[in-house]
């Protein structure tokens, strides 16, 4: 069982608005940055998001990220079949360690 | 730009070690705004975080390895390191390295660089 808690699945038609949601707690989101990494198959994972809403050059700003209190959530507009794969919040936790959520598998219908 | 590669035996036998190295390219990893990481996927299964170390040596294991795992880095081979002891089947996994660009102001140590990742099969 995750220290972060993410949906199983989510999914969504192309062009299509999903968000994806990350529940923790004050010692870990409320305290701390939150990231997301996005793991398509047969890559490796890729950073998303990092401080909550920041973006690593070269990702498209279809995705954004956002924090409040101890939950997080990824937001992916404009959906495209090329974003299925499995997403992940992360996140620091007082306890001084990372924690990452369970992920969370988006299908693009 | 940096990349990254784990290296390591992909079968261990249970109760044995695992050591895994990661091989950086393409720039040095001595960088006061770096941080070095390990965290794996087992088979099924979520991300998992194993180790943390940053620039000033402060190194951080997940507490549910704690005593089996060990950390390093080699600034002068542009290489860091894992070793995980007395290994069980629910440590195979694929190996991921990363590199973190660590924010002082915000305490943000996000992943921004992983390797390909190296699957490690716990098995006699």
């Amino acid at each position: 069982q995750s220290v972060l808690t993410q949906p199983p699945s989510v999914s969504g038609t192309p062009g299509q608005r999903v968000t994806i949601s990350c529940s923790g707690s004050r010692s870990n989101i409320e305290s701390n940055t939150v990231n997301w990494y996005q793991h398509l198959p047969g890559t490796a994972p890729k950073l998303l998001i990092y401080s909550h809403n920041q973006r690593p050059s070269g990702v498209p700003d279809r995705f954004s990220g956002s924090k409040s209190g101890t939950s997080a959530s990824l937001v992916i507009s404009g959906l495209q079949s090329e974003d299925e794969g499995d997403y992940y919040c992360a996140a620091w936790d007082d306890s001084l360690w990372g924690v990452f959520g369970g992920g969370t598998k988006l299908t693009v219908l | 730009h940096l990349q990254l590669q784990e290296s390591g035996p992909g079968l261990v036998k249970p109760s044995e070690a695992l050591s895994l190295t990661c091989t950086v390219s393409g720039g040095s990893i001595s960088n006061s705004s770096y941080c070095w990481g390990w965290i794996r996927l087992p088979p099924g299964k979520g991300l998992e975080w194993i180790a943390t170390i940053y620039y000033s040596g402060s190194t951080y294991y997940n507490p549910s390895l704690r005593s089996r795992v060990t950390m390093s880095v080699d600034t002068s081979k542009n290489q860091f390191s894992l070793k995980l002891t007395s290994v069980t089947a629910a440590d195979t996994a694929v190996y991921y390295c990363a590199i973190g660009h660590y924010d002082v102001l915000t305490g943000d140590d996000a992943f921004h660089i992983w390797g390909q990742g190296t699957m490690v099969t716990v098995s006699s």
